[in-house]
């Protein structure tokens, strides 16, 4: 099966720990997103990268850190110093080769920060 | 900057109408749209991609226009069934290798 997964599906934190979430995609392809989303909003964009070893802030990157090691991984930080980190995180995925390159969702991984 | 708006944020009707849903974008200058459907807690779905060539879109109940002039796009869904409750979003991108601009969405109740 093809497709973007994300662990864990619910996580716990209390305040001042730094958690990891976890992005793994099968698809083959280059570019990989993290977004946040808050209750009866739209997505925000934390960080994406579309290649090995390079990724770019997004719209509220503070507070967050990623890297990307191999290509079918992105993982994120949330660190201490987000000051609200009770969300939904979503990951995706997209391929930037041809045209129709459609963006493709994991599950998501609700965090809350007791 | 890029700004994407879903009006109305929330829609009820009845089994068997036809959903209207639309999207607006202030820049013109996008390379595709793509409509994706969320259901409660979950991930989001992707349901069309239109490129910025293409008129219309189609997938079985789902159509999807697109006037880039106006900087407008409409989701219609034919004969709504209870199953098609959710929340819609739309999501332009600018160039290929960008990132996509989301809309806050429209919350929709199928009432049977």
């Amino acid at each position: 099966d093809g497709g973007i997964t994300q662990s864990p599906k619910y996580l716990f934190r209390k305040e001042g720990q730094n958690v990891t979430l976890s992005c793994e995609q099968n698809l083959n392809h280059d570019a990989m997103y993290w977004y946040r989303q808050d209750p009866g909003q739209g997505l925000r964009l934390i960080y994406y990268s579309q290649i090995v070893n390079d990724f770019q802030k997004g719209d509220i990157a503070e507070g967050y850190s990623v890297s990307r090691e191999k290509k079918e991984s992105f993982p994120l930080t949330v660190t201490s110093a987000q000051k609200n980190p009770t969300a939904f995180y979503l990951c995706a995925s997209r391929s930037l080769a041809g045209e129709h390159n459609e963006q493709f969702f994991g599950p998501g991984t609700r965090l809350t920060v007791l | 900057k890029q700004e994407v708006t879903q009006i109305p944020a929330a829609l009820s009707v009845p089994e068997g109408e036809n959903l209207v849903l639309n999207c607006s974008f202030t820049d013109s200058a996008i390379y595709n749209l793509q409509w994706f459907r969320q259901d409660p807690g979950k991930g989001l779905t992707s349901l069309l991609l239109i490129q910025s060539s293409q008129r219309e879109q189609t997938s079985g109940r789902l159509n999807a226009s697109l006037d880039k002039s106006s900087g407008r796009s409409t989701l219609y869904i034919a004969a709504s069934q209870p199953g098609d409750s959710a929340t819609y979003l739309c999501a332009v991108i600018k160039a290929a290798g960008n990132k996509l601009t989301f809309g806050g969405g429209t919350r929709v109740l199928v009432k049977p």
